[in-house]
């Protein structure tokens, strides 16, 4: 099976300007996460989608940030305006099983964003 | 880290020794998965081991998990160059919530 496809890979913006991170995650995978990896750090998770259903957001920084995931498959994390701080590699993923507390996550490669 | 730690940060050994990396927790949980990321690319699930299980072997993996102490560990055994990685725990209760890794080294 294809696995979790993100775009672009790499992202080199100024501060204040726009970027948009686009994920494909793996057919028949009805959830679907956001993450963001800080260099040394562990995975956080910004979001986690149910279908087209954002359940869990809570560490989505709303003034600047915005998800969508139209029509339950592909989804577009967005960020503006850029800071500096969001310098990171933004991390996609999907799971068979809804929620993550029984099923393994499956991740994209990442889009390395550097905020200069 | 208020959630939990892995140790040791970083880990370099011998080819053909084993790598024992440790993970802490601070909530309860539903099941604890280990995952592994060479650099510059994304996570790969490598076991899960649920929170009424105490040990689970794949391959050259062992995981432990001890529900009263919060924690796990993760042996890899005859380790080999291409194990050079970073490996990082994630314990599961409503969400995944990860470590901040070990960097395992696997000298040649």
């Amino acid at each position: 099976e294809a696995g979790v496809v993100q775009s672009p890979r790499y992202k080199i913006i100024e501060k204040k300007q726009p970027v948009a991170f686009w994920c494909n995650p793996i057919s028949g995978h009805n959830t679907l996460y956001w993450y963001r990896q800080n260099l040394g750090q562990g995975p956080e998770l910004l979001i986690r989608y149910e279908n087209e259903e954002a359940v869990d957001d809570s560490q989505l920084p709303k003034d600047r940030f915005s998800a969508e995931r139209l029509k339950g498959v592909d989804s577009t994390l967005k960020i503006q305006p850029a800071e500096l701080g969001d310098s990171a590699v933004y991390l996609c993923a999907s799971s068979v099983i809804q929620g993550p507390s029984n099923s393994p996550l499956h991740f994209g490669n990442g889009t390395r964003l550097t905020v200069t | 880290s208020q959630q939990g730690e892995e140790d040791p940060q970083a880990l370099s050994i011998q080819e053909g020794e084993n790598a024992t990396m440790n993970c802490s927790y601070k909530t309860s949980i539903n099941n604890l998965q280990w995952y592994r990321q060479n650099s510059g690319r994304g996570l790969v699930h490598l076991i899960l081991i649920r929170s009424n299980e105490r040990e689970k072997h794949s391959g050259r993996l062992r995981v432990t998990l001890d529900t009263s102490k919060k924690s796990s560990s993760l042996l890899i055994t005859a380790s080999r160059a291409a194990d050079t990685a970073s490996y990082f725990c994630g314990w599961s209760s409503y969400k995944l919530i990860f470590g901040s890794g070990t960097r395992l080294l696997v000298r040649p």
